[in-house]
């Protein structure tokens, strides 16, 4: 089946430094992939995305790039700040049939916590 | 537009109780969703209904049972609840396309 495999957490860093956030995955289909934010005490929300092999998602000076050769989606970003310190989620999403319906299932890795220090 | 609300968001439950976890959305999605989560193990997938009047099982299902009988709204019930369902619970929803909208959660411990 589908699977994800962050890097181990926690991560914490000095504001301004470079951030990666390794992801890998498994699919048996041509999945979509997701970065997912979730800060202290709210829900997930949609950091970046990208549909098919080589697209790069970015939002908010984060990145990452669908590599497809070394199926990965690695998280990026340059300068970080207090403010990204959370729990980044690593998901890919690929499309089940049941019922005679189809919809996007989401598999998640762990999650990994990112403390920036100022 | 208030998206995905839960209710309730903080819950204290004793083994064996029961108690229904409320998800509405105001975006006229299709599909809802709900999910488990626990320290290390991302999200998991409990329930989810790809309309009005259906339901099926997802990755963790076992102990929980899912309606919608509308479509705006989700719920997730505990009819006898046990520790290993101490969490944090997300409802999600989403249209045909691929983005889940998510929840604020509730956090809910079974003492």
């Amino acid at each position: 089946g589908d699977s994800v495999t962050q890097m181990e957490g926690p991560v914490t860093l000095s504001e301004e430094a470079f951030l990666t956030i390794n992801c890998t995955y498994t699919a048996t289909g041509y999945p979509s992939l997701f970065w997912y934010v979730q800060y202290p005490g709210e829900g997930l929300q949609l950091l970046l995305k990208a549909t098919k092999a080589d697209d790069k998602g970015s939002n908010k000076g984060f990145e990452a790039t669908y590599r497809k050769e070394t199926t990965s989606f690695h998280l990026e970003k340059g300068s970080v700040q207090v403010s990204d310190s959370a729990v980044y989620f690593c998901a890919l999403s690929d499309k089940v049939w049941a019922g005679g319906t189809s919809y996007g299932k989401l598999t998640f890795g762990q999650g990994t916590i990112l403390t920036v220090h100022p | 537009n208030a998206g995905v609300t839960q209710t309730p968001k903080f819950r204290v439950l004793k083994t064996g109780q029961s108690m229904t976890l409320l998800c509405a959305q105001d975006m006229n999605h299709e599909y809802m969703y709900w999910y488990r989560q626990d320290p290390g193990m991302g999200l998991r997938l409990i329930h989810y209904s790809v309309g009005e009047g259906t339901t099926a099982k997802g990755e963790v299902p076992d102990g929980y049972n899912v309606s919608r009988l509308k479509k705006q709204n989700f719920l997730l019930g505990l009819e006898s609840a046990a520790p290993s369902q101490t969490s944090v619970y997300f409802c999600a929803s989403s249209s045909r396309q691929e983005r889940q909208y998510f929840g604020p959660g509730t956090r809910l411990t079974v003492t």
